[in-house]
């Protein structure tokens, strides 16, 4: 079946504008899990949705990041007034967390900040 | 504070040979340990993961040795090919607390496997 998709696959941006990444989980998973891969970083959790549940934000490094899950599904992640410091690859993993603890990863969105 | 530590940074193996990553936790709250494998320009995909009630499990090639009490696990690859020069990465979480099994990672190990 299909994986989890993200969208755009690169994002060239100049410093101080909003980009919006897109993640599709894989169909049925009712968790949602944004991750950033960055070389000083490694991988880091930035946000968690589950259902109809208060998202988990605790990871997020500002407050120019931001979330939304609609419909239990689709994942917009918002980053406003971009800095060259945002410049990562930002991954979307999703998992059937009734289930198992399994968590499947998207191929990324490499972001680079002009 | 580093949650996990894996070692070593990268690893070169000869075709053939055994591959060794470790891993230390320090938050006795974690309850699922996976293992983690990435090849560049791709997302991190699920290798094998083991829960804390069995100390050792393996899927074929892979192998993951457990230690409780030591806050150790690692990851062994019997028969390392030059397919599996990738980034391996260990990781672990739990709901403790609100977790939400969100997972911490290690920093990631190069593997080369030289032919």
């Amino acid at each position: 079946g299909a994986g989890v998709s993200q969208s755009p696959s690169n994002k060239v941006t100049e410093k101080g504008k909003d980009v919006e990444l897109r993640c599709d989980p894989i169909s049925g998973h009712t968790a949602l899990y944004w991750y950033r891969q960055s070389l000083g970083q490694g991988l880091e959790f930035l946000i968690y949705f589950q259902g109809n549940s208060a998202p988990d934000k605790s990871g997020l490094p500002s407050d120019r990041f931001s979330a939304e899950r609609t419909g239990g599904s689709v994942s917009t992640l918002t980053i406003q007034r971009t800095q060259q410091e945002d410049s990562a690859v930002y991954l979307c993993a999703s998992s059937f967390l009734l289930i198992t603890y399994e968590q499947y990863f998207g191929p990324g969105t490499r972001l680079t900040v002009t | 504070q580093q949650q996990v530590k894996q070692s070593p940074q990268s690893l070169i193996v000869q075709k053939g040979g055994i591959s060794i990553i470790n891993c230390a936790y320090e938050n006795t709250a974690f309850d699922y340990f996976p293992w983690y494998q990435q090849f560049p320009g791709k997302g991190p995909a699920l290798l094998i993961a083991i829960r804390p009630d069995v100390s050792e499990k393996k899927e074929g090639r892979f192998t993951i040795s457990f230690n409780k009490s030591a806050k150790q696990f690692s990851l062994h690859i019997m028969d390392s090919q030059p397919g599996d020069s990738a980034t391996y990465f260990c990781a672990a979480s739990s709901n403790s607390g609100g977790s939400n099994y969100k997972l911490t990672f290690g920093k990631g190990t190069l593997l080369t496997v030289n032919p």
